[in-house]
This record gives structure tokens, sequence and C-alpha cells, in this order.
């Protein structure tokens, strides 16, 4: 079955930039999505296929994906930014879903 | 504005039944494929059952296949699994999903419900 591995935790001081990587097999040749998660509360959309944000989410989060990596970069980083994310996947030989196995973003 | 309730959660012994819901509002709930997704406590998110606009396609995460049954009524806009054989393992808040398909693009999770705990436990 098709796996998505990240890294669990990823530390970053205020207005700086931190990168949450995601990888899969050929993930580059797939969309990827990102999912923001705070406690307590349930996931919410914040990168579609690849490198598009939803509405209202800021310009700050963007997305890449090439090869076997999908990345997450959060620019400027902000004390609200601190979540769990996950990453995920369409595995279209199987029309699964697949999620990522998380990581979580500390704001120092 | 789009909106999903999940109920029906709650405490079951192992081997029980449950049968969670999720209703729909603020979108015609008839034109979109939905989804299942788990978290178990502290965990990660688990993707869980798939089912089609219209009901025809239903795909199950293989830990579930054989045990859940995803079903929706488009005339009450909403979404039910049904979870038999239940196991501590299980034990996790469901959230119901709308998925968001344009094509020649993956699909995406646009919204989500609010969970429903299951928890299976003696």
């Amino acid at each position: 079955s098709y796996e998505l591995t990240q890294p669990p935790s990823v530390s970053v001081s205020p207005g700086q930039t931190a990168s949450i990587t995601c990888s899969g097999d050929k993930l580059g040749d797939k969309y990827a999505s990102w999912y923001q998660q705070k406690p307590g509360q349930s996931p919410v959309l914040v990168i579609y296929e690849d490198t598009k944000r939803p509405s209202g989410i800021p310009e700050r989060l963007s997305g890449s994906n090439s090869g076997n990596t999908a990345t997450l970069t959060i620019s400027g980083t902000q004390a609200m930014d601190e979540a769990d994310y996950y990453c995920q996947a369409w595995d279209s030989s199987t029309a699964f879903y697949v999620f990522g196995t998380g990581t979580k973003v500390t704001v120092l | 504005e789009v909106q999903l309730v999940e109920s029906g959660g709650g405490l079951v012994q192992p081997g029980g039944s449950l049968r969670i819901s999720c209703a729909a509002s603020g979108f015609t709930f008839s034109n979109y494929e939905m989804n299942w997704v788990r978290q178990a406590p502290g965990k990660g998110l688990e993707w869980v059952s798939y089912i089609s606009s219209r009901g025809s396609t239903i795909y199950y995460a293989d830990s579930v296949k054989g045990r859940f049954t995803i079903s929706r009524d488009n005339a009450k806009n909403s979404l039910y699994l049904q979870v038999n054989s239940l196991r501590a393992e299980d034990t996790a808040v469901y959230y119901c999903a709308r998925a968001f398909r344009v094509p020649n693009y993956a699909p995406r999770f646009d919204y989500w419900g609010q969970g429903t705990l299951v928890t299976v436990s003696s």
C-alpha cells in the first residue's frame, strides 16, 4: 500500500521559515494536499493540488511537490501556525486516500 | 454555509456495533463524494471509507473492510457508517469529510465535520 512519511516534529522561531516534508514513492506524479489541525479541532485544508491555497488561507503558507517529496513552507511563522500538519495524496491505482504520518510544528 | 454534523458515537463493548451519522447542509449533498476519516487518540489521520455521489461506488480501507459499511441518503442529506465487530483499535474520533474533485486533478477534503468519538472498551 502507498505510504507517506513526515518528520514527527519541526521547531521554528517566530518570524522564521518552517519547512515540512512529505515523502512517498513518485509523489511528484500525484497531487498533494495539506491539512492543519489545532488541538481539539477538526482538520482544515490549507494547500491543495500541490500549490493552491483555499480562500482565507494566508499567503505565508505555500506548497511544492517534485520527485518523491512534497513540501509545505510556512514563511514568517506566527504563533497561530502552531499545529499538527498532515499531507495527503490520492492513490489513483486503488482510489484510496492516503495521509502522511503528521508533523507537529512548534513555534518557540 | 457548509456544515457537516456527526452524531451517534459512544461507548461500545468489543464485538459490538454502532451506526454513526453525518448531517450535511449548506450545499447540494447529492453532487458530492463523501468520506469517513478517523483519528485514534493522540494519533494521526486515517482514511476509512469513500462513497460516490450517488452511492454506486464504495471503497474501504483494508483495516475496516468487511466490518464497516458506508451508505448515504441523498433525500435526507445524510451520510452513515455502520461499524460492526468493533475492536479496541477502532477507538477514534470519526470525521465525515466532503471530497471536492475537478477533472484531471486529485480530490481533496475541503470540509470536515467536528467528529464523533467512538470508544470500544469493556
